[in-house]
């Protein structure tokens, strides 16, 4: 059962920006890092994003992360068709002492 | 390069055991915890707990206590997952997953590519 909160699905045409918001509670995202995950068809989830804002190397900066009080924001900006994948937040639950994911969005270019 | 390698595809009857295994390469296996995340057909992620690959501790989060089980064999820096009992709800893609640090970090660096496991009579 996901715990954080994102929109089902979003969508933009190449060249746009889109952002996906991860909505939780003072024990998950308000205590706690953010941590975003890109799940493409047939191949192991990605971190995209960990603590907040932090791109891993190798990731390119169209990827941008972050946070405010209970609710985290994933923004792609020149949206590319290799961009069209499944995106999931992340945090530590501090009440469940345990980590909790998204709900997940599916972002398609169109 | 980091790797995570998981077993093959599962097709296990209803009450039968499963074990996936996680094999590790390209860094100190004890230097990062291993997570277990699962997602069912259709639906998100969801984390199942983790062990300690130093002290060999795992940890499962509610909803995967009693029929998950958690082991390692250090020797070939290999993680598994244990279900016994199996049922039809079991049904999934089993991820592990390498936190950043050992104990947990809480940031899930590396997955591997999943074992689908499906429980069908």
């Amino acid at each position: 059962q996901s715990v954080l909160t994102q929109p089902p699905s979003a969508s933009g045409t190449p060249g746009q920006r889109v952002t996906i918001s991860c909505s939780g509670t003072t024990s998950n995202i308000g205590r706690n890092f953010v941590n975003w995950y890109q799940v493409l068809p047939g191949t192991a989830p990605k971190l995209l994003i960990f603590s907040n804002f932090q791109r891993p190397s190798g990731v390119p900066d169209r990827f941008s992360g972050s946070k405010s009080g209970t609710s985290a924001s994933l923004a792609i900006s020149g949206l590319q068709s290799e961009d069209e994948a499944d995106y999931y937040c992340g945090a530590w639950d501090d009440s469940l002492n345990g980590n909790v994911f998204g709900t997940g969005t599916k972002v398609t270019v169109l | 390069q980091v790797q995570l390698v998981q077993s093959g595809s599962e097709l296990k009857k209803p009450g039968a055991s499963v074990k996936v295994s996680c094999k590790a390469s390209g860094y100190t296996f004890s230097r990062h915890a291993m997570n277990w995340v699962r997602q069912a057909p259709g639906q998100g992620l969801e984390w199942m707990g983790w062990i300690n690959t130093n002290t060999g501790n795992p940890a499962y989060a509610q909803g995967f206590t009693g029929r998950f089980v958690f082991s390692l064999d250090t020797s070939v820096s290999t993680a598994y997952l244990q279900i016994t009992s199996l049922k039809a709800e079991d049904t999934a893609v089993y991820y592990c997953a390498r936190d950043l640090g050992n104990p947990l970090a809480g940031i899930i660096d590396y997955w591997g590519l999943g074992t689908l496991v499906t429980v069908s009579s």
